[in-house]
């Protein structure tokens, strides 16, 4: 069974740092593609980074670039989002998923984690 | 960025009824859209991916059509695990964008 788990998540503020982790079980991890999404209380979805299998590609929304940095260890079977320079707008709970191989679209969910950026 | 733009925002709709969403992308994007059903405090569901290709173990009372600007989530026949929001999402090209949801409540 295809399992994600955040972790990470949290009170921080204006400035701070945090670091997301994923823990990925019960597929290859090594084989796909990576997503975070974030999604604001009460409001839409939306991407936030993604990378490549051996983390020799990753993308950004433009609102990140700069502040967050996405990373894995596939012999961790881990996800990784370090965020800096935290914003209060970057409230928002934070989920990984798996990209759909072929597709960029995120075929397994984690439950997501909370970040609360506030002074 | 690429826009993608859903209606309507919110529906009502009853057990039993036919629903449709629609999703407009502001330039061609042959169809690399999915759709997701999220429920509250919960993650996104993928629903289709490609624009019609159902993801394995949804209903096929779910379905999706469209390519190039313009696309539509049916559901055939409304079931009460059906009332949730949904999700379009374009992935033609980074950086990959959301429609804003289509909030589907009971009549």
């Amino acid at each position: 069974e295809v399992q994600l788990v955040e972790s990470g998540g949290g009170l921080v503020q204006p400035g701070g740092s945090l670091r997301l982790s994923c823990a990925a079980s019960g597929f290859t991890f090594s084989n796909y593609w990576m997503t975070w999404v974030r999604q604001a209380p009460g409001k839409g979805l939306e991407w936030v980074a993604n990378i490549k299998q051996d983390g020799s590609e990753k993308y950004y929304v433009d609102s990140v670039k700069g502040r967050f940095t996405i990373s894995r260890d596939n012999a961790e079977n881990s996800l990784y989002l370090q965020m800096n320079s935290l914003r209060v707008e970057d409230t928002a709970v934070y989920y990984c998923a798996r990209r759909r191989d072929g597709h960029n679209a995120g075929d397994y969910w984690g439950q997501g984690t909370l970040v609360t950026v506030s002074s | 960025a690429i826009r993608m733009t859903q209606s309507p925002s919110s529906l009502s709709a009853s057990t039993g009824d036919r629903v449709t969403i629609t999703c407009r992308a502001s330039q061609g994007i042959s169809s690399y859209l999915a759709w997701y059903q999220q429920k509250p405090g919960k993650a996104p569901k993928l629903l289709i991916y490609g624009a019609s290709t159902l993801q394995s173990g949804v209903p096929s009372r779910f379905s999706g059509s469209g390519s190039g600007t313009d696309f539509t989530l049916t559901i055939s026949c409304l079931q009460s695990e059906d009332f949730a929001t949904y999700y379009c999402q374009q992935y033609y090209s980074y950086p990959l964008t959301f429609g804003g949801g289509t909030k589907v409540e009971i009549k």
